[in-house]
């Protein structure tokens, strides 16, 4: 059974379009987040959530936003989408005690924007 | 804010040779952890080993041990007798104690040659 399991794989569109990116978690954790990792292969936190806070990072547009139906998820929409929007997105997941430094990541999402 | 540098973009070793990749961090916290973590081409982000910043004594996990250098805030990574299966991008990670914010180092490309 996959941990942190997130779909699609890939996506490719165009700009201007809406996406969504799905995360799933079958672990039980309380905090779920999602992580941009840049074509230098560096990695920037987007969000992190559980069912009592929602961090935002400062530095994401607001086109992007997640959406969580239930502890077990952890979507990602974005709208209007970007040239620069193009990454892979990494979906992971933590226990908010007892455990909340060791994250569990999805295998990630690779977004092409043409 | 905490920053994490790996001034090591690329390395290499030979297999079974040993390999130490460097990690520095910047913080005024004192109770924090810190990663090192592995992706592979297939993109999954691998925890390799972690390290709570109260306990004096390195960890080890079989073939990899941190030299955890408080004072110095630095954290690096030893691998010992290098497998091809090695070969990855690691990311050297800090996260403060009290917060779900995981901050990750630029990577250091390890090739493992036979």
């Amino acid at each position: 059974d996959t941990a942190v399991s997130q779909t699609p794989k890939y996506l490719v569109t165009q700009m201007g379009n809406d996406k969504s990116i799905k995360c799933e978690q079958n672990l039980g954790h309380d905090t779920m987040y999602w992580y941009k990792q840049d074509s230098k292969k560096f990695l920037k936190i987007m969000f992190s959530y559980n069912n009592k806070e929602l961090i935002i990072n400062e530095t994401v547009p607001n086109r992007f936003s997640p959406k969580s139906p239930d502890k077990a998820h952890l979507n990602l929409h974005i709208n209007s989408l970007e040239l620069g929007d193009s990454a892979v997105y990494f979906c992971a997941s933590s226990q908010d005690s007892g455990g909340r430094e060791k994250l569990f990541f999805g295998s990630g999402t690779q977004l092409s924007v043409l | 804010a905490q920053t994490v540098t790996q001034s090591q973009p690329e390395m290499s070793v030979q297999e079974a040779e040993t390999v130490t990749l460097s990690c520095t961090y910047d913080t005024s916290e004192n109770n924090y952890y810190l990663f090192w973590y592995k992706q592979p081409p297939s993109r999954q982000m691998i925890l390799v080993i972690r390290q709570e910043a109260y306990k004096q004594q390195n960890a080890t996990e079989n073939r990899f041990s941190v030299n955890f250098q408080k004072a110095a805030k630095s954290f690096s990574l030893k691998i010992s007798d290098s497998q091809l299966g090695d070969t990855a991008m690691y990311f050297c990670a800090f996260m403060r104690g009290n917060n779900n914010d995981m901050r990750f180092g630029a990577g250091t490309r390890l090739t493992v040659k036979p």
